[in-house]
């Protein structure tokens, strides 16, 4: 069955980076784009950017700069890296994959919670 | 910046029907922006229920149905059940990049 496994829980202080992964199985890595979503507490769901089969990326206007979205098919693993964090990065990051050009978000990742905390 | 806007929050009666809007500050919603429906419950991923306006996934139950409606994305819910009680999100494809709308608070009472 199609799974997207994310890594655990990050804390960080403010201006570190972080990486989550987000490991896909279930189904063949290089077919799908790889969106990633976050939501603050309390909040609503955040469009982050996409990478696609072959590294292209894609990033939201307010992350560009500080976001960095990476591939490893070896592995069927897509990463997502934030840096010069704020508080106001805290947040669940979530992964979902699209077949290309379905517009079709069907498969989401559980989500990885990131703490930015002195 | 765009801003997509759906109602804050909607309440309604087991077994009534709902309907929720997703409003682009762009103009008129079309099936041009692909419209997506997720559902999400508390301390939980958000699951897809409609993308492409009004495309129900295999696991989508069939109360739940996408559609366009006066210049927007709409999202309709038919018969609702108890556990239909969530948070809805729209999404909108933009040229490249996408958009989320600001959320619906759906109460089943």
């Amino acid at each position: 069955q199609v799974q997207l496994v994310q890594s655990g829980a990050e804390v960080r202080e403010p201006g570190a980076s972080v990486k989550v992964s987000c490991k896909a199985s279930g189904y063949t890595f290089t077919t799908y784009h790889v969106h990633w979503v976050r939501q603050a507490p309390g909040q609503g769901l955040e469009y982050m950017g996409i990478i696609n089969p072959s590294g292209v990326t894609n990033y939201a206007q307010k992350f560009q700069g500080r976001v960095t979205m990476t591939s490893d098919t070896s592995t069927s693993t897509v990463y997502m890296e934030l840096s010069s964090l704020r508080s106001e990065d805290t947040a669940v990051y979530y992964c979902a994959r699209e077949l290309p050009g379905s517009f079709n978000f069907d498969y989401w990742g559980r989500g990885t919670l990131v703490t930015v905390s002195s | 910046q765009t801003v997509v806007t759906q109602e804050p929050s909607l309440t309604v009666s087991p077994g009534g029907t709902v309907t929720l809007t997703c409003a682009s500050s762009t103009g008129a919603v079309t099936s041009g922006y692909y419209p997506n429906w997720f559902q999400q419950k508390p301390g939980q991923a958000p699951r897809a229920l409609i993308y492409s306006t009004s495309n129900r996934h295999s696991w989508t139950p069939a109360r739940f149905s996408g559609s366009l409606l006066g210049g927007k994305a709409a999202l309709t819910l038919s018969g609702v059940q108890p556990e239909d009680e969530a948070e809805y999100y729209c999404l909108l494809y933009y040229g490249g990049g996408y958009v989320f709308g600001t959320g619906t608070k759906v109460t089943v009472l």
